[in-house]
């Protein structure tokens, strides 16, 4: 069955610091890809996505992804973080001939210390 | 963003009542879902809906039924709530396939305390 790894639960990371959150995914075909961010007591909201073309994609708030498909993966980057992305990211597939399966990782908690 | 509503927005009730939870959408979306959220398990789909007759259980629709009663709206019912099914509930709306804005938008989320 397919599925969604996201090794990290839970990061915990000083302000400035580098940001890497893994992903990655069971599915042999061609797949579009998600990372959504939940802030404290709020819904998810979409940080970019990955439908084809090139595999380094810009979102919103200076985030960044890299789809590899070689090795499954679309890890999560930022270069610099502030206190405000403290959130919960998570990571979601859709294969492409599979309109009614979207598979959510179960999240990664990210916590930025000021 | 007020796109994707639902209510109630918080509600607690007690074991073997019956539940609601109830979901808006001006997106135009033909597509909504409903999903559940609980720690450390992410988010896992209850029922998927891709128009008024189209309905589907999703991975764990035991508990729970459905109603597409237009296409903006799209209701969750416990039928007999139980303590397990206590988390926050979230609608999603989705365009049909081909548009390429095809992710999912999401609701404000309901969370529900079941004793």
């Amino acid at each position: 069955a397919q599925s969604v790894s996201q090794h990290n639960h839970h990061v915990i990371l000083s302000e400035a610091a580098s940001l890497e959150l893994g992903c990655n995914y069971s599915y042999g075909g061609t797949v579009n890809l998600f990372w959504y961010v939940q802030y404290p007591g709020q819904h998810l909201q979409l940080l970019l996505k990955y439908f084809s073309g090139d595999p380094l994609v810009k979102g919103i708030k200076g985030f960044e992804a890299e789809f590899i498909k070689s090795k499954f993966s679309f890890n999560l980057r930022k270069p610099s973080v502030q206190w405000s992305d403290t959130a919960e990211y998570f990571c979601a597939v859709n294969p492409v001939n599979r309109d009614d399966k979207i598979i959510f990782g179960k999240g990664t908690r990210l916590h930025i210390l000021p | 963003d007020a796109d994707v509503t639902q209510t109630p927005r918080n509600r607690i009730t007690k074991t073997g009542k019956r539940i609601m939870l109830e979901c808006s959408q001006t997106k135009g979306h033909d597509r909504m879902y409903w999903y559940r959220q609980d720690p450390g398990l992410g988010l896992r789909l209850i029922y998927y809906s891709f128009d008024v007759k189209d309905i589907n259980k999703g991975e764990i629709s035991d508990g729970y039924s459905v109603s597409r009663q237009a296409q903006a709206k799209f209701s969750l019912s416990l039928e007999s709530a139980i303590p397990n099914q206590t988390a926050l509930y979230f609608c999603a709306t989705r365009p049909k396939q081909g548009n390429p804005y095809n992710e999912q938008f999401f609701g404000p989320g309901t969370r529900l305390t079941v004793l």
